[in-house]
């Protein structure tokens, strides 16, 4: 099946430092997604792109569609102690309805105070 | 409640049981869907619910797993027969009607399985 490849896998990062992380995919997607995940919770949604070249922040967090549709990037800036969880990249296929999406593998973000 | 609504957070079967799990969506909601959750890997596609409707089912990895949505609102998640392999977080999500575009999918916390 279609398969997105996230990375880097896992980041350590001091507080106040900026993060990116970003989504590939050899398919074409009609929309990007970026969820985080907490610990015994569902996944959280944090930015929704629909356009190809698409830019979007939402306070601290901003991410990019790019523009071949094969790709999209996140990311955070000044980060905080609350930043920490699991960062999933989303994806709705070419010809596939809306929310029927593929997951990334998620990048874990663990922060030193 | 205001969120999307599992039980049980956990469940333990041994192999061989039958299991089901239980969703509430959010009021009004008429899209629903499941996705499983391997240990440290994102959620996969299982299966899409429009009311009662269940539109897309090719996501479910066998035919021990079937869910239903009666009345188009609670859903159960039944996995007969449990086997190792089954072992994972079942999440339920739902959403207002998104035919062609992406619309905000709200996930519950999950009903984590453990089979042994």
């Amino acid at each position: 099946g279609q398969q997105l490849n996230q990375s880097p896998q896992s980041m350590f990062i001091q507080e106040g430092e900026d993060v990116s992380m970003n989504c590939t995919s050899s398919s074409i997607f009609n929309t990007w997604l970026w969820y985080k995940q907490d610990p015994g919770e569902g996944p959280v949604l944090l930015i929704a792109l629909y356009k190809a070249g698409e830019l979007t922040s939402n306070g601290r967090l901003t991410a990019q569609f790019g523009i071949t549709r094969k790709d999209s990037f996140l990311n955070i800036s000044a980060s905080i102690p609350s930043d920490v969880g699991i960062y999933f990249c989303a994806g709705q296929p070419l010809r596939e309805y809306g929310n029927k999406l593929v997951f990334g593998a998620g990048t874990i973000l663990r922060v030193k105070s | 409640g205001a969120g999307v609504s599992q039980s049980p957070r956990y469940k333990v079967a041994k192999r061989g049981q039958d299991v089901a799990l239980r969703c509430d969506p959010i009021s009004g909601h008429v899209s629903l869907f499941w996705y499983q959750q391997a240990l440290g890997q994102g959620p996969e596609f299982l299966t899409y619910f429009q009311n009662e409707a269940q539109l897309d089912k090719s996501g479910l990895p066998s035919d021990r797993f079937f869910a239903e949505r009666p009345e188009g609102s609670v859903s159960t998640l039944k996995i007969q027969r449990t086997q190792q392999e089954d072992s994972a977080v079942y999440l339920c999500a739902s959403s207002l009607v998104g035919r062609t575009t992406v619309v905000p999918l709200h996930f519950g916390n999950g009903t984590r399985l453990t089979v042994t």
